[in-house]
């Protein structure tokens, strides 16, 4: 399967511990984003990689979160002392850009969904 | 910045007939718009997208929608509904600021009734 690739795709943990999920895109996008869904609301933007910059992050993004996609392939979005607000399904697209208003289709993955006790 | 607004969270209709699922926009230059599915426990999938070009766009599984400028809609249908359609369906509009960022609206619900 080509497809982007997330796991873990469920995650139950308690409040105050640290979760970490990754994302493998597409190999040939070098465009990378974090969206956050939650019940009843569309996905909501939280950065975005262009190859290994980290170039726009969403004021969604407190200090307890953190993205990084080190060689420009597979990204990792870090949470730290979760809390309960924090459940909801992470999921994570690519798309391979051309140009910086010349781009493709946002493929996205099945998601992780995070639970927070 | 960019908005989206689907009217009605949940819609329900009978197998066979008409698919109508609302969707306007706010944007201050020219919109790329987008409908997604979402099945249960499963990432979004492209039914179609508008960028330029001809207002009525086609896309997959027999949905197509129509972009209208003056009333900044873009509305998908369906002339007959489909017990496999029923999923969650989300419209977007792409951010004017570079990495074509989408801005997703809230979603609804298609139940389809046998």
């Amino acid at each position: 399967d080509t497809g982007v690739s997330q796991n873990p795709r469920h995650k139950i943990t308690k409040r105050g511990q640290n979760v970490t999920f990754r994302c493998d895109p597409i190999s040939e996008h070098n465009r990378l984003y974090w969206y956050r869904q939650t019940l009843g609301q569309g996905p909501e933007f939280l950065t975005y990689f262009q190859n290994e910059a980290q170039l726009e992050k969403s004021r969604l993004l407190s200090d307890r979160f953190s993205a990084e996609r080190p060689k420009g392939s597979f990204s990792t979005l870090e949470i730290q002392r979760t809390e309960q607000g924090d459940s909801a399904m992470y999921l994570c697209a690519s798309s391979l850009g051309v140009t910086d208003t010349v781009v493709g289709e946002l493929f996205f993955g099945e998601g992780s969904r995070l639970t927070v006790l | 910045a960019q908005s989206v607004t689907q009217l009605g969270s949940h819609v329900s209709v009978s197998e066979g007939a008409l698919v109508l699922l609302r969707c306007n926009y706010s944007s201050s230059v020219p919109p790329y718009l987008f409908w997604y599915v979402q099945y249960p426990n499963q990432g979004l999938q492209l039914l179609l997208k508008y960028t330029t070009g001809a207002t009525l766009v086609k896309g997959i599984n027999g949905f197509e929608a129509e972009f209208k400028k003056s009333e900044t809609s873009f509305h998908l249908t369906k002339p007959s509904a489909h017990m496999s359609d029923a999923a969650e369906y989300f419209c977007a509009v792409r951010e004017e600021e570079y990495g074509n960022k989408l801005v997703f609206g809230a979603g609804t619900i298609l139940r389809v009734k046998s």
